[in-house]
């Protein structure tokens, strides 16, 4: 399976600031998503992570909010942008593994907006 | 878009019981089913998944059944131990839409209790 790192790991963040999150794999992977739970909660889908191209947004997530980047096949950031309290929540990056159809998720990163 | 509804929200059940968790989909294309198990304080985990051409898969004291007539799959956990309790999520992978995207069910908090 791929490893997957993201960084931020944990982070207390003030209402209205941006925050970036990292999501480094070990090998290049077609598909990158991101997802997000909210406390309680289950997950979901906020994008798929393009690379090359503008990611594509689930229903209820626009661009302005979380602007996403894909560089390469390895590497994508999440930006929460204008953060409230609502945006509290553990956002996940994930992977499609190599046999096209295991999606394994990334350590996660724990925000808490105050 | 794919519906999936998972039942119970949450389960106890006494050391060395079986726990059967259920969930439905509503996209008869899907073809895919993982099953993760998440921690408190930690990412989801997968710990089994289908796929649409089986109808039953066993990895030591889990496995799962799908029905595709149905359109219902279930997790199955003999002799419970305690480090069983956690909430565990089913997901649905619908090939329409982007291919990889997954959709998540509600969550059942598992309690084993000793």
């Amino acid at each position: 399976s791929a490893v997957i790192s993201q960084k931020p790991s944990r982070d207390i963040c003030q209402r209205g600031t941006s925050l970036t999150i990292q999501c480094q794999v070990d090998s290049q992977v077609t598909m990158m998503f991101w997802y997000r739970q909210q406390p309680g909660q289950s997950l979901t889908l906020i994008a798929t992570a393009n690379q090359g191209s503008e990611a594509t947004y689930e229903s209820g997530f626009v661009i302005d909010k979380f602007p996403i980047s894909r560089p390469n096949l390895t590497f994508s950031t999440l930006t929460v942008s204008n953060m409230s309290p609502e945006d509290s929540s553990i956002y996940l990056c994930s992977v499609v593994a190599g046999d096209g159809n295991t999606i394994y998720f990334g350590e996660g990163s724990w925000l808490t907006v105050v | 878009g794919e519906n999936v509804e998972q039942h119970p929200s949450t389960l106890s059940v006494q050391e060395g019981d079986s726990a059967v968790i259920k969930c439905t989909y509503s996209d008869s294309a899907s073809n895919y089913f993982p099953w993760y198990k998440q921690e408190l304080g930690k990412r989801p985990q997968l710990i089994i998944d289908i796929r649409s051409n089986v109808g039953e898969k066993k990895d030591q004291r889990i496995a799962v059944t799908l029905n595709k007539t149905a359109k219902h799959f279930s997790l199955h956990i003999t002799e419970t131990q305690p480090e069983d309790s956690a909430v565990y999520f089913c997901a649905a992978r619908a090939p329409t839409g982007g291919g990889n995207k997954l959709t998540f069910g509600t969550g059942t908090q598992l309690k084993v209790e000793l």
